[in-house]
């Protein structure tokens, strides 16, 4: 079984300041990585995703990952957030050999002027 | 593309009244899955098809709760009958291989 915990629940930044996200996942089997953002009354979109290859992964809107085999970690970065990145941002696993997609919990990402 | 396309966008109904989600994935998508996403819980899995075929629905929480998918272009989710506690956002996602999954806008359900 897999799981994904989402290690903090709001993370309240200013504009322009770097942030971290931060997700653990526990899996016995080889997974895929994936970090989803979820503006109010929408549905989610996917920021970026770690399939194989680099352990860097860029997406979109300037965000990035790292995924940490040895720390089974995937933390999502900014450089520099802006006003329009408040929003909740979903960490998500799913067993290379399925396609059962664990949700986290989410992460409310506030950014203040 | 118009992306997945789910209706209602709002539903609020009574106790013991049945209840049909309606989804319409993305033109060429195979896969087909359907969340719910409440407060408490967060964003579950309920049920997902592959080729119109339900693949796992492990995650339907009992029988009131039924899907089908007729063809590549329709889903549906039906609840009957439906609870309070069924309130949520439900939502549908398409996806070409069953990866990456691209979600519709979601269906708020109230049920009073």
């Amino acid at each position: 079984a897999q799981s994904v915990t989402q290690l903090d629940s709001q993370v309240p930044v200013f504009e322009e300041a770097p942030v971290e996200l931060r997700c653990n996942y526990s899996s016995s089997v080889s997974v895929y990585l994936f970090w989803y953002v979820q503006y109010p009354n929408q549905g989610l979109q996917l920021l970026l995703k770690y399939l194989s290859g680099s352990t860097l992964v860029k997406g979109i809107n300037g965000f990035e990952a790292e995924f940490n085999k040895s720390q089974t970690s995937f933390h999502l970065r900014k450089p520099s957030v802006h006003i329009s990145d408040t929003a909740e941002y979903f960490c998500a696993v799913t067993n290379t050999g399925g396609f059962k997609t664990i949700f986290g919990a989410g992460t409310r990402l506030f950014v203040k002027a | 593309d118009a992306g997945v396309i789910q209706s209602p966008r709002h539903e609020v109904t009574e106790m013991g009244q049945e209840v049909t989600l309606r989804c319409k994935p993305i033109s060429g998508h195979d896969y087909l899955f359907w969340y719910r996403q409440t407060m408490m819980r967060g964003l579950e899995l309920l049920i997902y098809f592959n080729n119109n075929v339900p693949i796992d629905d492990s995650g339907m929480p009992e029988d009131r709760f039924s899907a089908k998918m007729p063809n590549a272009s329709f889903s549906t989710l039906k609840i009957q009958p439906s609870e309070p506690r069924d309130s949520a956002v439900y939502f549908c996602a398409s996806s070409p291989g069953g990866v990456e999954q691209f979600f519709g806008p979601g269906t708020r359900l109230t049920v009073l």
